[in-house]
């Protein structure tokens, strides 16, 4: 079974409104840590948010928060205000106790419309 | 601060050949990664090393090797190059190994071996 799963396709949303990306994950391990990351055209990963298992609220970050579901897995990105400077692909990543890998979605494409 | 940074950023080779990935990370972080990124697959562990003097394999350890030179430096190394080693290749660092820690990527090498 897939550990990240994001399975939205190409994502569109118009300046300034908000959009949300969708991200569910599998673990039996009762530690762990979520991540999303943000890759503009230009290639580099960008950091963007972290919210802990052990957590007891949503993770935010400026324009971005984390709707953290524990119960349903899921782990969903919330961009307000959209800019088109958030076109871009995202991805949600997990890493689970001491285990040092990062395990990544396969990523969802987001385009700005003004 | 730099952060942390690649080179090259760019790399043709053909079958056969060998080359080293360089990265080096001025924040002083104890953990440094290789991933790989390949189109629709999101982002792979090579190897990694938890600390200075350390090294361990990933997912996708096969045909490469690193050396960890000091704390800041990391390389990776593909010693007989093959078409399917044609990817993006990304390294990052963190603080220390442990799933609260964000790794920080460089902005990648890409690499196409003929």
């Amino acid at each position: 079974a897939q550990k990240i799963t994001q399975t939205q396709p190409g994502m569109f949303v118009q300046e300034k409104e908000a959009v949300t990306l969708d991200c569910t994950y599998d673990t039996s391990d009762p530690s762990y840590g979520l991540f999303w990351y943000k890759q503009p055209s230009s290639g580099e990963m960008i950091f963007l948010i972290y919210q802990g298992s052990y957590d007891q609220q949503n993770a935010t970050e400026g324009r971005y928060s984390l709707n953290f579901q524990k119960a349903r897995k899921s782990a969903n990105l919330v961009i307000s205000a959209s800019q088109l400077g958030d076109s871009a692909m995202y991805f949600c990543a997990m890493r689970e106790g001491t285990n040092s890998k990062l395990t990544f979605g396969k990523g969802i494409t987001l385009s700005v419309r003004p | 601060n730099a952060g942390v940074t690649q080179t090259p950023k760019f790399q043709v080779l053909k079958t056969g050949q060998s080359m080293t990935l360089q990265c080096a990370q001025d924040m002083n972080h104890n953990s440094m990664y290789w991933y790989r990124q390949d189109p629709g697959m999101g982002l792979r562990l090579i190897y990694y090393s938890a600390s200075e003097g350390t090294t361990d394999k990933g997912e996708v350890p096969n045909g490469y090797n690193v050396s960890r030179l000091n704390k800041r430096e990391f390389s990776l190394r593909l010693e007989s190059a093959a078409p399917s080693q044609t990817s993006v290749y990304f390294c990052a660092s963190s603080e220390v190994d442990r799933e609260a820690d964000t790794q920080y990527f460089g902005p990648g090498t890409r690499l196409t071996v003929l």
